[in-house]
């Protein structure tokens, strides 16, 4: 079956430090990846989508690559701060219809 | 900035009960649609509607669900006999045109729990 994995449901970060969030797909060849920010009790919020052909894509402190070979996509988050601490969620939108979620990663900065 | 508006922000009731969870999607939006999140669980689709109708639906959204769009902006989704293992937060969302690389928009979500 298709699947779209986030693997590490937790990250633990100095303030300051690069964070790293990964997420895997199995199965197929998704046109797009989304990344959303979701805080407690919160609806998720759109940060960014990368296409396939796409290899980066940036956003102010944030970066997301898509690795066709590898299957994966890496976020990043540069000079991470306390107010970045939320869960990310990976995603795959389908056409007109519907968003596939990975189970997401609770990143936590430490000051 | 638009945004999606959820009612209520939270909803107990006991197992049994209709409820009936409202969304007022961004006015020029196309499509709608609901999913729900178990405490500790992923986002889960239920269901998308376009052009008065479901487009999909996912094996969670049974006969025990369904969706409307009684006027031109609120979004609802109905629960009819609420059963303990529908309590999760549900969330609307809308796009405006289904477009791959469009933003979808989520609401602050409603909370439901059943007793």
């Amino acid at each position: 079956s298709q699947k779209i994995e986030q693997n590490s449901e937790a990250l633990n970060i100095q303030e300051g430090k690069t964070a790293t969030l990964t997420c895997n797909y199995t199965n197929y060849s998704p046109a797009y990846l989304q990344w959303y920010r979701q805080d407690p009790g919160r609806g998720p919020v759109f940060l960014l989508l990368i296409r396939e052909n796409e290899k980066e894509k940036r956003k102010e402190r944030l970066k997301v690559t898509f690795d066709t070979t590898l299957k994966q996509s890496l976020f990043h988050i540069t000079a991470s701060q306390p107010a970045d601490s939320a869960t990310y969620l990976c995603a795959r939108p389908q056409r007109a219809s519907k968003i596939i979620f990975g189970s997401g990663t609770r990143l936590s900065i430490r000051p | 900035e638009p945004e999606v508006t959820q009612t209520p922000s939270h909803q107990v009731t006991q197992m049994g009960q209709e409820v009936i969870l409202r969304c007022v999607p961004i006015s020029n939006h196309l499509y709608f649609y609901w999913y729900r999140q178990i405490l500790g669980q992923k986002v889960e689709f239920l269901v998308s509607f376009y052009n008065n109708e479901i487009s999909e639906k996912s094996e969670i959204f049974d006969d025990q669900f369904s969706v409307e769009r009684p006027d031109g902006s609120n979004f609802t989704l109905k629960i009819r006999s609420t059963k303990l293992e529908d309590s999760a937060m549900y969330f609307c969302a809308s796009i405006r045109s289904g477009g791959l690389g469009e933003t979808q928009y989520f609401g602050p979500g409603t909370r439901l729990l059943v007793l």
